[in-house]
Parts: structure tokens; sequence; C-alpha cells
């Protein structure tokens, strides 16, 4: 059974600072691994999608790494802002399989 | 294109009341899941629908059930509402194709409290 673990749980930075979540999972025959923000009480906003055979992807401020053998991948924000304040949760699939979530990491970015 | 949007947003029902939450799926997807998130926890899978029939469910019971429609939007119904079935129930949908480039798109979500 997938289980998706994502540490810390809950992150407080200043604003301006560089910024690493985790996530790992227990099963590496994955197709693709989703990151995503939500605010609270909202849904889900799909930020990065890494297919199994990529090991990153990039959109603005955001990089996000993946090293499948290894159950791994990390989303580095940039120059984090208080907009970035929100949880951002990792999610594993393969192709169109339900997807399995992390707990997610609550991200507070003070001004 | 329009994206994935679900009614109604808030929704307060009384213990042992029955509940339809909709979704319309982004144009285009015809394949839509439905999540539950717990205040604190992840969203977890419930089912999925693809072209009308369901495919694939996650650990919920019976009186959790749904429907999908032929231009592909969709229901949940809940049964006999427990106090445990308070949550942000999600909607997403996914194009055609079992590839790995099915990303999934979510809606705003349906807050459902259960007093």
């Amino acid at each position: 059974k997938q289980e998706v673990t994502q540490i810390p749980a809950a992150l407080s930075v200043p604003e301006g600072e560089n910024l690493v979540l985790n996530c790992s999972f227990t099963d590496s025959a994955i197709y693709n691994l989703q990151w995503f923000r939500q605010d609270p009480g909202k849904g889900l906003t799909s930020l990065l999608l890494i297919q199994s055979s990529q090991r990153e992807q990039t959109s603005g401020r955001l990089n996000a790494s993946l090293d499948k053998s290894s159950g791994r991948s990390t989303l580095y924000i940039a120059a984090s802002q208080p907009g970035d304040s929100a949880t951002y949760l990792c999610a594993v699939s393969r192709g169109n399989t339900p997807l399995v979530f992390g707990k997610g990491t609550r991200l507070s970015v003070i001004a | 294109e329009t994206g994935v949007t679900q009614s109604p947003t808030h929704l307060i029902k009384t213990r042992g009341q029955q509940v339809t939450l909709r979704c319309s799926s982004q144009s285009g997807h015809n394949t839509v899941s439905w999540y539950q998130q717990a205040l604190g926890q992840g969203p977890q899978f419930i089912f999925q629908y693809y072209r009308e029939e369901e495919n694939g469910r996650g650990n919920f019971p019976p009186r959790f059930s749904g429907l999908q429609f032929p231009n592909y939007s969709s229901e949940l119904n809940v049964n006999a509402l427990e106090l445990d079935d308070s949550a942000l129930y999600l909607c997403a949908s996914s194009p055609p194709g079992t590839g790995v480039n099915t990303e999934a798109f979510f809606g705003q979500g349906t807050r459902l409290t259960v007093v």
C-alpha cells in the first residue's frame, strides 16, 4: 500500500528566504507526482506535475525534483513571499489511478 | 476553458440526513474522482467515475455513492450522515487516457458540516 509522508508538518520562515519542502513515498512504481497548494478551507491548485521519466519541473519561483528510485521529491521555493503562505501537498499516482496524498506542509512566510 | 466547479460551497446537515454534492468537470475531461479531506489531513480517495461507470473505490462504506452523467458531470451522495462525515469534499477531473501525463485538476470543494 502506497504511503506518502511530508516533512516538516509546519514551517515558518521570514520573507525572502529560500526553502525546501520534502515528500517521500514508499512504492516507487509511480507514473507521476503532483505538488498542490491549498489555501485554508479552499480546493487544491496544481503547481507542478512531474512524470516518472523526468527529474524536475520548474514554474516561476518553484522547482520540484523527483528521485523515483529513492522515493523522494522536493519542492524548492525561491525568495519566499507572504503570499506563498498556504499548505503544500504532494500526491503520487499511476496514470489515471487515484492520487495518494501526504498530510501536507503548512507554510507561513512572515513579512 | 472552464475549470472544475462544485456546488454548494458550504452545507450544514443533521445527523441521519442525506446529502448530494455536485461537480462539473473541466472541459474535455471524462474522468471524475471524489476525495474527502478531514481537518489537518490529506485528501482520501472515495471513488472515481470514468465514462459513467464507477472505476475504483476507496475504503468508504456503501452509504457513499455516486453518479456520472453523459456530460461527465458527477454527483456524490451520502446517506445516513454521521458526525465524522464532516469534512471538505473535493472533486477532481482528469483528461482521457491512462498514461503518465494525467494531471488532476480540483474544484474549490464543498464544506459539509454534520450536526
